[in-house]
């Protein structure tokens, strides 16, 4: 079985500051990793995903996510935070060995970035 | 840019009421999803489908039914809508296709949905 973990409710962070996601799953095969945006009132918006290759994954508005295979994380980062990037953040997972195209999410994290 | 637009934003209905939540994706997507969001809860995964005329249950199908007549097009339908159903509605889409395509699902804006 799939699951996904981000153990913090609620981030907050002053503006200028980096900032830390953090996302743990577990999964039997290949994981196949996405992080997705929530802003008020809106659908999930796409930010990064880790599939294979570079363990540093580069996505949009300046986010990035390192997957580590040995902590089973996937920890969204950015280095300096913005207040336009206060938002609901969801981590997602997908087990890429058993071929099922479902999308497993996390609880969700509500970052604050303080003026 | 792919959209996937679902047919009402706010929605009340009364209990033991039919409701219909419509979802239309313009991408040729195979796989279309419905999930309720809940605080704390996170997104769960209510139905999904592979194809016309294909559903599969998710994580909490019980007092929910699909229908997907057309390949753009896949209704959630609520049989005799209860309070423990008012919630955030969110229908995603995704290709069906191999690695290159895993750009993961793209979400229409939300039908919040509240039962009295």
């Amino acid at each position: 079985a799939q699951s996904v973990a981000q153990p913090e409710d609620q981030v907050n962070v002053a503006e200028g500051n980096p900032l830390t996601v953090k996302c743990t799953y577990s999964v039997s095969g290949n994981p196949y990793l996405f992080w997705y945006v929530q802003y008020p009132n809106r659908g999930l918006q796409f930010l990064l995903k880790y599939i294979t290759g570079d363990n540093l994954v580069k996505g949009s508005y300046g986010f990035e996510a390192e997957f580590n295979k040995s902590q089973t994380s996937f920890h969204l980062k950015k280095p300096s935070a913005l207040v336009s990037d206060s938002a609901l953040y969801f981590c997602a997972v997908r087990d890429g060995q058993t071929g099922a195209n479902n999308l497993f999410f996390g609880t969700g994290t509500r970052l604050t970035v303080i003026p | 840019d792919v959209k996937v637009t679902q047919s009402s934003r706010y929605l009340v209905k009364r209990t033991g009421e039919k409701v219909f939540l419509e979802c239309v994706q313009d991408m040729d997507h195979e796989n279309m999803f419905w999930y309720r969001q809940d605080p704390g809860l996170g997104l769960r995964l209510i139905y999904f489908s592979y194809d016309v005329k294909m559903k599969e249950k998710g994580d909490i199908p019980e007092g929910y039914s699909v229908s997907r007549e057309k390949k753009e097009r896949f209704s959630l339908i609520l049989e005799s809508a209860s309070t423990n159903q008012t919630s955030m509605y969110l229908c995603a889409s995704s290709f069906l296709g191999g690695d290159e395509d895993l750009g993961g699902y793209t979400f229409g804006s939300g039908t919040r949905l509240t039962v009295v």
